[in-house]
């Protein structure tokens, strides 16, 4: 069945930039969503990407997507302690019923 | 402003005691959802309904009920609530570019 899979722990120092990887199964889904979770709140759509594009860039944040590896990532330049939250990739199920997400990745950043 | 607003934030119960939590959107659109949140695990969808009287099973029915008798609203019901159902729920719905969620109910059963 469909499938997201992405590491459940991040750690990286402020200023740096992080990147965070998801994988997919599904290729024949049309949406890809990056969402963050920060502690004891909802779920903020962060950004989404087209299947027909490859990278999409918004302030911070860049999203590659490698159709061919079903392979997305995140990379948030020059990370700050806010950006301390869960992030969730997401992809649109081929039947547009339902979102599928990843388990999540923690984000910590360190001084 | 666009918006999901779902009641209560949080809500402790004992097993077996019906409860619903609502869901209600201003944004006009037709796909509502329910998730829920489990440690390690994601999300994972319960109950979608792409209109007004049409609603389909998700991953994790089993347990739960809903109706949707009017666009803007999409409730929840727990008719006997288990344990089992301890978790963080969220509502969305869903428009051309994404889904807007609400801001989650945590449900604990004793």
């Amino acid at each position: 069945g469909e499938d997201v899979e992405q590491s459940l722990f991040l750690s990286v120092r402020e200023g740096d930039s992080s990147v965070i990887n998801c994988t997919y199964t599904d290729s024949s889904s049309t949406y890809l969503y990056w969402y963050k979770q920060e502690p004891g709140a909802g779920l903020q759509l962060l950004t989404y990407i087209f299947s027909n594009m490859d990278m999409k860039q918004d302030q911070r944040l860049t999203v590659l997507l490698n159709k061919k590896d079903k392979h997305l990532s995140l990379r948030i330049a020059d990370t700050q302690t806010g950006d301390s939250a869960i992030y969730f990739c997401a992809e649109l199920d081929s039947s547009a019923s339902k979102i599928i997400f990843g388990s999540g990745t923690r984000l910590s950043i360190r001084p | 402003e666009a918006q999901v607003t779902q009641n209560p934030r949080y809500l402790i119960t004992v097993t077996g005691k019906k409860l619903t939590v609502t869901c209600s959107q201003n944004m006009n659109h037709e796909y509502m959802s329910w998730y829920r949140q489990d440690p390690g695990l994601g999300l994972r969808q319960i109950y979608y309904s792409m209109n007004v009287e049409v609603t389909d099973k998700g991953d994790v029915p089993e347990g739960y009920k809903v109706s949707r008798k009017e666009k803007r609203n999409f409730p929840l019901i727990l008719e006997s609530p288990s344990p089992n159902q301890t978790s963080l729920y969220f509502c969305a719905t869903a428009g051309v570019t994404g889904y807007t969620f609400g801001s989650g109910t945590r449900l604990t059963v004793v």
